[in-house]
């Protein structure tokens, strides 16, 4: 499996501020995704981060609001912006491994608690 | 509308027990389906399944799919304390998109 790590780990901030978080993985993985758990709620995909073109969004997500870059494939950033109380989530990334198999499995990094005051 | 719907939402059971947790799921574009232990913030993996009717097993858990009534169950055998947690399954779709379960929230009392 891969192993994947996300900054910050947590993180406390005021309204209509940003924050961008960060995902690096162990190794090169084929496909990167962003999702949101709001409390008490079950994880939401946001978007697929694409290498070098622009993410593909949910529905009611948008790009203003999560900007997400992937510059290759073991780092990609997802920015909360204009930050409200409604934000405060866990937003976690994870990863597909690539490989031979046809079935790929997805593993999850440790996730970012943000609290938005 | 995709949808992927586990029951029950909660679950208290003593140690020792042996519980079932269920998934179902009507979705387009199947791939596969994924269990996975949630206790803190991070999702861990436990189980992928793609065909019908082949038990993965791992310790003390097992998972099985079918495919033609759509749905999975995980059971866990001989319950313990740290096995309390929220088990989420979620089914990949095109473009290796996972919909997710409301979750089963397990609690195992000494």
């Amino acid at each position: 499996s891969a192993v994947i790590s996300q900054k910050p780990s947590r993180d406390i901030c005021q309204r209509g501020t940003s924050l961008t978080i960060q995902c690096q993985v162990d190794s090169q993985v084929t496909m990167m995704f962003w999702y949101r758990q709001q409390p008490g709620q079950s994880l939401t995909l946001i978007a697929t981060a694409n290498q070098g073109s622009e993410a593909t969004y949910e529905s009611g997500f948008v790009i203003d609001k999560f900007p997400i870059s992937r510059p290759n494939l073991t780092f990609s950033t997802l920015t909360v912006s204009n930050m409200s109380p409604e934000d405060s989530s866990i937003y976690l990334c994870s990863v597909e491994t690539a490989g031979v198999k046809r079935y790929n499995e997805q593993f999850f990094g440790p996730g970012t608690r943000l609290t938005v005051l | 509308e995709d949808k992927v719907v586990q029951s029950p939402l909660s679950l208290v059971v003593h140690e020792g027990d042996t519980v079932t947790l269920n998934c179902s799921y009507e979705v387009t574009n199947f791939r596969s389906l994924l269990w996975y232990k949630q206790e803190k913030k991070a999702p861990t993996f436990l189980f992928m399944l793609t065909s019908s009717g082949i038990e993965k097993k791992s310790g003390r858990l097992s998972s099985i799919l079918d495919k033609k009534e759509l749905f999975s169950i995980l059971n866990i055998t001989a319950t313990q304390t740290g096995d309390s947690a929220v088990y989420l399954c979620a089914v990949v779709t095109k473009g290796g998109k996972l919909i997710f379960g409301q979750g089963t929230e397990l609690s195992v009392k000494p």
